[in-house]
């Protein structure tokens, strides 16, 4: 079946704008994750969506961060006024509704290059 | 601050040997770990879960789990050029079976032919 799919791959921008990133989860996964990733770094937590809710979103660094999942599918992760730190890759995992682990299963990821 | 360290390697084996890559966390709570492997420039591929104290077998991976030290171990048999690639360990960070992962920094395993 398909896994978790990301739009763009890639992702170049100047410094101070908007931009969107959209994760597409496994079909009939109700919890989606978003990560972002540095060189040398291990995936860093943004936030968790049980459905259209933001169940947990104590990794966002800063209130330039925004996620919506307003279907309870796709969801478009939005950053305001890029910075140069915030170049990083972006991943986005689902998980198995109902499932007492958590195993997360990771899209391509979104390279992100603000400059 | 919940953590997890692995050693970030570069670790080097020979074709055909055992790779044992480890892990320690502190959260004691913690309850569902993870390895992932990642090859470079793609994204983390989960390969082993394991939730229970002991050692858990897939093919030539076998997960190893001691909560009371509150460390985790994988090994690979038979290594292949193949299995060349980072291996991340991720713990379980939020509340019950729901929450985010934690993951270490991840050791970089080279096999050589």
């Amino acid at each position: 079946g398909a896994g978790v799919s990301q739009t763009p791959s890639n992702k170049v921008t100047e410094k101070g704008k908007y931009v969107e990133l959209r994760c597409d989860p496994i079909s009939g996964h109700t919890a989606l994750y978003w990560y972002r990733q540095s060189l040398g770094q291990g995936p860093e937590f943004l936030i968790y969506f049980q459905g259209t809710g933001a169940a947990d979103d104590s990794g966002l660094p800063n209130d330039r961060f925004f996620a919506v999942r307003p279907e309870g599918s796709v969801s478009t992760l939005k950053i305001q006024r890029t910075e140069r730190g915030d170049s990083a890759v972006y991943l986005c995992a689902s998980r198995v509704s109902g499932s007492v682990y958590n195993e997360q299963f990771f899209g391509p990821g979104t390279r992100l290059t603000v400059l | 601050q919940k953590e997890v360290e692995q050693n970030s390697g570069p670790l080097s084996v020979p074709e055909g040997a055992i790779a044992s890559l480890n892990c320690t966390y502190s959260d004691r709570v913690s309850q569902s770990f993870f390895w992932y492997r990642q090859y470079s420039g793609k994204s983390p591929e989960l390969i082993m879960s394991i939730y229970s104290n002991g050692d858990k077998e897939d093919g030539r991976f076998t997960a190893q789990l001691n909560k009371a030290s509150q460390y985790v171990s994988l090994l690979i048999r038979d290594s292949q050029p193949s299995d060349s690639a980072t291996y991340l360990c991720a713990v379980n960070g939020g509340g019950g079976s729901q929450g985010n992962l934690i993951f270490g920094k991840g050791t970089k395993l080279s096999v050589k032919p």
